[in-house]
């Protein structure tokens, strides 16, 4: 069973600080890595792709990832209140009818101010 | 604009009805997908479209059919509603099946009573 573990939390940050997303996958050929961020009643939207070893900024926002520990994290600098949301960490998974994203099952993350 | 859009957002329905629930993408990709997110929020690939092909068929009951007319729209009927079919549908598309970002509907709340 191919499978993407998160700690589901809640993870609680002051406003201001860093929040530190974390994801383990079990498909060593996997390729692709993202992560979303799910309001509460609303869609995922794509908050971070990844695809090679190492570091990815985008604003307040770091992937890491590293394929020999099959790890990925988020990073999440200088967190605001609206950042309280769920997070997903999702991974390609080939299978033997053709390739899908497997979804964690998600981290819920709230930033007091 | 909408990217994905999905009608109905709400449908509440008795036991033993049929339904669908339709899904449409105008970013011009050749991957649709339906997900079932329960209500502990766990999101789960159902069903994969590429280019109105059926490429993947997760664990999901005969009751449960999907349908491409052309590749920007995922049609789902459900047969023989059960309680345990309420949950969130998500539809969603990307330009690389697994691949490449996928792109999520506003999902269809379903509840079956």
């Amino acid at each position: 069973q191919k499978e993407v573990e998160q700690n589901s939390g809640p993870l609680s940050v002051p406003e201001g600080a860093i929040a530190s997303l974390n994801c383990t996958y079990s498909d060593r050929g996997s390729q692709s890595f993202f992560w979303y961020r799910q309001y509460s009643g609303k869609s995922p939207e794509l908050i971070m792709s990844i695809y090679s070893n190492g570091d990815k900024e985008d604003g307040r926002f770091t992937a890491q990832l590293n394929k020999a520990s099959q790890y990925v994290s988020l990073l999440i600098r200088d967190s605001q209140p609206s950042d309280s949301a769920t997070y997903l960490c999702a991974v390609n998974m080939v299978g033997q009818a053709g390739t899908a994203l497997i979804f964690g099952k998600g981290t819920t993350l709230s930033v007091s101010s | 604009d909408t990217a994905v859009s999905q009608t109905p957002k709400y449908l509440v329905t008795q036991m033993g009805n049929d339904k669908s629930i339709k899904c449409e993408q105008n970013l011009g990709h050749d991957t649709m997908y339906w997900y079932k997110q329960d209500s502990k929020k766990f999101l789960k690939i159902m069903f994969s479209y590429n280019n109105k092909e059926l490429i993947i068929n997760e664990t999901v009951p005969n009751r449960f059919s999907p349908k491409s007319p052309d590749k920007a729209h995922l049609n789902l009927h459900i047969n023989s509603l059960e309680l345990g079919d309420s949950a969130v549908y998500f539809c969603a598309s990307s330009s690389l099946a697994g691949v490449e970002t996928q792109y999520f509907g506003p999902g269809t709340r379903l509840l079956v009573l």
